[in-house]
């Protein structure tokens, strides 16, 4: 799987938007964008996937570059409860193998 | 809403001894994996299971690990003589399809070598 470069830490306010940058300069076409998160003392968590266009669901956003280069991760609106670690893990979907390569991801802070 | 299980939640155990760690996928799931993470560590994989047998395994995954599935829903992973260096979360996912499926991620066992 190609390598992906996160900021080690992000603060936000509670109820403020939260925007965390993914860049995956050597992605392949045949890469999906992955994001999980681990909130303290739990499994990581399946947060949303894509592969081109922008994706929308119940828990974030993912906004993807044009050139696929970078990702977003978007929480319109932190809550304490988000406040984890957030991973961008980039998975062939050609690949022969199911594993998931963890980075450190980016520790995001939630102050009330 | 359909979750991995994982028993025991801590496990402490002495250098040299055996562990069977247990998990429970969700029913419908093909696709089994074992993690852990070392204290402050990354997370690491460490072996995939698809049709009963190992398809992948990661260099932590030496002789002292085995996995097994040794009926229709749980799916274990034993260290036979366990090292400090074993100490760490180990957590269990599962997925349902493809090997780029969604992982769902149990709880997690906090394993503690003395």
């Amino acid at each position: 799987d190609a390598k992906t470069t996160q900021p080690n830490s992000m603060e936000s306010n509670e109820e403020e938007p939260v925007h965390l940058p993914c860049n995956h300069s050597t992605i392949s076409g045949t890469d999906y964008i992955h994001w999980y998160r681990q909130l303290p003392s739990q499994g990581p968590e399946y947060v949303i996937h894509g592969l081109t266009s922008n994706v929308n669901n119940r828990m974030a956003s993912l906004a993807i570059a044009e050139d696929r280069k970078s990702s977003t991760l978007i929480l319109h609106r932190a809550t304490l409860r988000d406040a984890a670690v957030y991973y961008c893990i980039l998975r062939d979907v050609q690949s022969n193998t199911g594993k998931l390569i963890f980075g450190q991801g980016t520790t995001l802070q939630v102050k009330p | 809403e359909p979750e991995v299980t994982q028993t025991p939640s801590h496990q402490v155990t002495q250098m040299g001894q055996e562990v069977i760690l247990r998990c429970v996928p969700i029913s419908n799931h093909l696709y089994f994996y074992w993690y852990r993470q070392i204290l402050g560590q990354k997370v690491e994989f460490l072996v995939s299971f698809y049709n009963n047998e190992i398809s992948e395994k990661s260099e932590i995954f030496d002789d002292q690990f085995s996995v097994e599935r040794p009926d229709g829903s749980n799916f274990t992973l034993k260290i036979r003589s366990t090292k400090l260096e074993d100490s760490a979360m180990y957590f269990c996912a599962s997925s349902s399809g493809e090997y780029t499926d969604t992982q769902y991620f149990g709880p997690g066992t906090r394993l503690t070598v003395l």
